[in-house]
């Protein structure tokens, strides 16, 4: 069986400083993997995605993230951040074979200290 | 614009009561998806649908119901039988073509019984 694990739930920092949210899978089977963004009371929306190819992603809002295929790890990152970052951040995966099987980690609660 | 639209946006519950949340997109997407979340959790697969008159159960459609009678629509009912509503909602939708696909989201809707 599939899984994501988002190993903290929440991470406070101080704005401008460097952030790292960690994820990390269990599959036995290929997949792709997202990072999605939710601010207070309203839907998720993508901040980048894996599918193939180099390794590093770059995504939306200065994020960018890692995938790492041995240590089964995605991890995002933004080397400075602003207030305007503070939300939740929700770790997922898909299965090459499944569209429909879409596994969210249980979320990482992002807060920026001024 | 393009985009799903869920409503209401917050929706009070009496016990016993069945009660449906509407989500409508106009993205052409031929899959679409019901979520819930509750806080610490992550997101739930309730139900979804890959195509007009076909839905499949997620992992806690228990006490849930759907149907997708149109390419653009798939309501959710919380029927009686679902013994703790309270929750955030998220209606969501893809091409459904690859499971590399971006899936996008509602706003949500929030559901509290009283």
């Amino acid at each position: 069986a599939q899984s994501v694990t988002q190993l903290d739930s929440q991470v406070p920092v101080f704005e401008e400083a460097p952030v790292e949210l960690r994820c990390n899978y269990s599959s036995s089977v290929s997949v792709y993997l997202f990072w999605y963004v939710q601010y207070p009371n309203q839907g998720l929306q993508l901040l980048l995605k894996y599918l193939s190819g180099s390794t590093l992603v770059k995504g939306i809002n200065g994020f960018e993230a890692e995938f790492n295929k041995s240590q089964t790890s995605f991890h995002l990152r933004k080397p400075s951040v602003h207030i305007s970052d503070t939300a939740e951040y929700f770790c997922a995966v898909t299965l090459y074979s499944s569209a429909s099987k879409i596994i969210f980690g249980s979320g990482t609660r992002l807060s920026i200290r001024p | 614009d393009g985009g799903i639209t869920q409503s209401p946006k917050y929706l009070f519950r009496k016990e016993g009561q069945n009660v449906t949340l509407s989500c409508e997109q106009n993205l052409n997407h031929d899959a679409m998806y019901w979520y819930r979340q509750d806080p610490g959790q992550g997101l739930r697969l309730i139900y979804y649908s890959q195509i007009v008159n076909d839905f499949q159960k997620g992992d806690i459609a228990e006490g849930y119901s759907v149907s997708r009678e149109k390419k653009e629509s798939f309501p959710l009912t919380v029927t009686s039988a679902q013994k703790n509503p309270t929750a955030f909602y998220l209606c969501a939708s893809s091409t459904g073509q690859s499971s590399g696909n971006t899936i996008y989201f509602g706003e949500g809707s929030w559901l509290t019984v009283v």
